[in-house]
């Protein structure tokens, strides 16, 4: 079985406060996903890579970056975090078409 | 730029009731169409996959099907029960040049009365 694992479920921090996101994925797979939802939204794709150190913009990549130094890790990251970054993180990773998610992180700016 | 909408917003059904949820997308040229199910506070779990060569996909009680020409994909669950309460969604990947992305419905919400 696809294993993505997300560090944290459920994240509180305060604006201005630098924040990472953690995802690791088992299986070897060269493309993962970052993505946000939020109600009446729907989720929407912040950054993605396609291999280690290559990554490309999404469709919210503002106020975002990203690192991929491995293979199974993908990182998002908040440089400051601002209230209207409140919202649940998805992560996945895919091979050949198919996308596997993780559990997701509920992260609250203050 | 691909849309993909899903109607309805939300179902209510009793047990046992065959149903059908539906998925459309603005650009027929996808490389495959692709259902999910979300319960609450989770992420999504893919449920199947249909090619752009297909037509449908069976997985037990679920059947996706595919026609690219109208823009169109259903889901169809047999004899619901409790446990498919979640919302499903439908995703797209495109088959150009960017074609690692999905893009999402806004999803069916399920609810399967006991």
């Amino acid at each position: 079985d696809v294993k993505v694992t997300q560090s944290s479920r459920y994240l509180v921090k305060r604006t201005g406060e630098k924040v990472f996101l953690e995802c690791v994925q088992d299986m070897d797979h060269e493309n993962m996903f970052w993505y946000r939802q939020d109600p009446g939204l729907g989720l929407r794709l912040i950054y993605f890579s396609y291999d280690v150190k290559m990554k490309e913009k999404g469709d919210i990549p503002e106020g975002y970056s990203v690192s991929r130094e491995k293979k199974e890790r993908f990182s998002l990251i908040l440089e400051s975090a601002s209230t209207n970054q409140t919202s649940m993180y998805l992560c996945a990773s895919s091979l050949w078409g198919v996308q596997y998610f993780g559990a997701g992180t509920r992260l609250s700016v203050l | 730029k691909q849309e993909v909408t899903q109607i309805p917003a939300a179902l209510s059904v009793p047990e046992g009731e065959n149903l059908v949820l539906n998925c459309s997308f603005t650009d027929s040229a996808i490389y495959n169409l692709q259902w999910f199910r979300q319960d609450p506070g989770k992420g999504l779990t893919s449920l199947l996959l249909i090619q752009s060569s297909q037509r449908e996909q069976t997985s037990g009680r679920l059947n996706a099907s595919l026609d690219k020409s109208s823009g169109r994909s259903t889901l169809y669950i047999a004899a619901s029960q409790p446990g498919d309460s979640a919302t499903y969604l439908c995703a797209a990947r495109g088959s150009g040049g960017s074609n690692y992305k999905l893009t999402f419905g806004k999803g069916t919400l399920l609810t399967v009365n006991p």
